[in-house]
Formats: structure tokens, C-alpha cells, sequence
């Protein structure tokens, strides 16, 4: 089974400082990991995902396999980043689970002026 | 404009009184899933079809039934609603397999069961 967990609820941060939203998987296989965004009353978005290696908004991402940790990074925060963020597992190759995306929990953001 | 429906936005009904929430994409993708949001648990899967006629549970699908007839629409039934199946849905579509492209969401459907 695959799980994620994401150990923040919350995260406060003022413009301009780093952020570092946490994320933990556990899955025996190779997993693809993804970061969601959701902005207030907007539908979920797809942030970036780690297989193509992209940079979305200043956002960045590093899988860490033997720290099993996808940890979402910016180096100067900015209000609109304010949401929530949801880090997200699917298993590579997973035959009968090749439509499963597993959420984590997710932490809200919020970035004071 | 390329984007996943759902209908209804809200809905508010009883306990045990069968309903349907529609869902439908016009991208031509393969794959369709249905997501529950509730405060502190995250989206937790319910289920979701790789094609037409395949269809597979999630993480918690009891209490709910899918059906994939069309390749466009993944409506979800539940046959007897309870109070805790009170929750925001989403739907959702993938091109492929969600390992490579992830999941594009709906607006979601705000349900209430008293």
C-alpha cells in the first residue's frame, strides 16, 4: 500500500522569506510523486510532478529516495502563494493500480505581507 | 474549452434517498477517477476506470457505485446516502496512466446528507 503523508498542517512565512513544504511517502515500488495546489474557491491544480524535472512558479521540488521525502521548495515567498498544497504518489508501472493517485493530507500556506 | 464538468455544484438531500453526481470530460482521456475532500484527511480516492467498461476501487469505496459507459462520462451513484458520506467530490481525467500526467480536476460538488 502507498501512503503519504504531509506532517504540516499549517505553514506561515512573511513575503520574500524561503519555504519548504514537507512531504514522506511510503511505497515499495518506484513512485512518481506531484505537487497540488489549491487556491482559495478554484479547482485543484497540477503544481509540477518530479518525472519531468520542471520548475512552475519558482517552485521546485527533490525526490530524495532514502529519505523517502518530496519536499516542495521556493526561495522568496509570495503572497499569491497562498493556498493550500497537496503532495501527491502514483506507482510507476503499477499494472491493476494504474489509476491510483494517493493525496497527502495537505498543508495550507499562507504568505504575510 | 478543455476542462472536466461535474453537475451538480451543491446538492442537499436526505438519508437513503439515491442520487447521482455527473461527471464529464471533453479531452478524450482514458482514465476518469473520483475523489472525496474532507478537513484534515486530504482527497482519498473512491474510485477510478481506466477505460470504458474498467472500472476499479480506490481507497474508500464503500457506500459508492461507478459506471463507465462512454468514454466522456464517470457518473458516481450512491445508492443510499448516510450523513457521513457529507463531503466535497471531485472528478477527475487523465490522458494515460496518472503515474506520467497526474489527474485534471473538476470545480467540485459540495454534498450535504442530513
Amino acid at each position: 500500500a502507498q501512503r503519504v503523508t504531509q506532517p504540516e498542517k499549517l505553514l506561515s512565512v512573511f513575503k520574500g522569506a524561503p519555504v519548504e513544504l514537507k512531504c514522506n511517502y511510503s511505497y515499495s515500488g518506484s513512485p512518481e510523486l506531484f505537487w497540488y495546489v489549491q487556491y482559495s474557491r478554484q479547482r485543484l491544480q497540477l503544481l509540477l510532478r518530479h518525472i519531468s524535472r520542471e520548475s512552475i512558479k519558482g517552485f521546485t521540488a527533490d525526490l530524495n529516495k532514502g529519505e523517502t521525502s518530496f519536499h516542495l521548495k521556493k526561495p522568496f515567498a509570495q503572497e499569491e502563494d497562498s493556498a493550500m498544497y497537496y503532495c501527491a504518489l502514483s506507482p510507476l508501472g503499477g499494472g491493476t493500480s494504474y489509476g491510483k493517485l494517493t493525496f497527502g493530507q495537505g498543508t495550507i500556506l499562507t504568505v504575510h505581507p | 474549452e478543455a476542462q472536466v464538468t461535474q453537475n451538480p455544484r451543491y446538492l442537499i438531500t436526505v438519508t437513503g434517498k439515491k442520487l447521482t453526481v455527473t461527471c464529464s470530460q471533453n479531452m478524450n482521456h482514458e482514465y476518469m477517477s473520483w475523489y472525496r475532500q474532507d478537513p484534515g484527511l486530504g482527497l482519498r480516492q473512491i474510485y477510478y476506470s481506466m477505460n470504458v467498461e474498467v472500472t476499479d476501487k480506490g481507497d474508500v469505496p464503500e457506500g459508492y457505485k461507478v459506471s463507465r459507459k462512454e468514454k466522456r462520462n464517470f457518473p458516481l451513484i450512491l445508492e443510499s446516502p448516510s450523513p457521513n458520506q457529507t463531503s466535497l467530490y471531485f472528478c477527475a481525467s487523465s490522458p494515460r496512466q496518472p503515474s506520467y500526467y497526474g489527474y485534471t480536476f473538476g470545480s467540485g460538488t459540495r454534498l450535504t446528507v442530513v
